[in-house]
């Protein structure tokens, strides 16, 4: 049964590089046909997808946060990254992994970020 | 501002029939049959319910059903149940990209 975990910092200084690591469960992310995705939701509001990468590399990002965002793979460990950099108090949000279909299932637990002054 | 747009909230008695709607545009919703419905309560992660439109998950249950005409997609929930009451997503490919809907609120009354 595949499954995700996310890992990372809880707090994040404004400015600085929210950084955060999914471990992969389950299947191998090198012969894997997903994608590997990331998805956050700040405190009371709704989701919004960050981006998404294949085991080769190919990546999308979403337009509005494409200058800020690096995701990367390592298929050796069966992990992936997310790099937020420059955040603010707007990237708060708890982040969720996922693996991509043309839909997203699994999610993993979700982490809460918090970005302080 | 979301993406696609649904309403806030919407409400039904136990037993009833409830839609929930995801109006989108003719570059998401409306040019890929690749919609899917999250259904999320307060403090866990979101659960696929729907996929590919129409398509449902193995241990969803079949009350739950999805359609789509031209660029908005449905969520329908039949024979209400209090344990529907949660916050439901709609997501939409949209060529390199994936778009969500803001999410409503459905109260089980």
């Amino acid at each position: 049964q595949l499954q995700l975990q996310e890992s990372g910092p809880g707090l994040v200084k404004s400015s600085e590089t929210l950084s955060l690591t999914c471990t992969v469960s389950g299947d191998s992310m090198s012969s894997s046909t997903y994608y590997w995705g990331w998805i956050r939701q700040p405190p009371g509001k709704g989701l919004e997808w960050i981006g998404s990468i294949y085991s080769t590399g190919s990546t999308h990002y979403s337009p509005s946060l494409k200058s800020r965002v690096t995701i990367s793979v390592d298929t050796s460990n069966n992990k992936f990254s997310l790099k937020l950099t420059s955040v603010s108090a707007a990237d708060t949000a708890v982040y969720y992994c996922v693996a991509v279909d043309w839909f997203f299932d699994p999610w993993g637990q979700g982490t809460l970020v918090t970005v302080s002054s | 501002q979301s993406a696609l747009t649904q309403p806030a909230s919407v409400s039904g008695s136990p037993g009833q029939s409830i839609t929930i709607s995801c109006t989108g545009t003719s570059s998401d919703v409306g040019r890929y049959n690749y919609v899917s419905w999250y259904q999320q309560y307060p403090g866990n992660a979101p659960k696929l319910m729907i996929y590919d439109v129409t398509k449902r998950p193995s241990g969803v249950s079949n009350r739950f059903s999805g359609s789509k005409s031209g660029n908005t997609a449905s969520l329908t929930i039949s024979g209400l149940q209090a344990e529907d009451e949660a916050d439901y997503y709609c997501c939409s490919y949209a060529a390199s990209r994936t778009v969500f809907g803001g999410g409503t609120r459905l109260t089980v009354l």
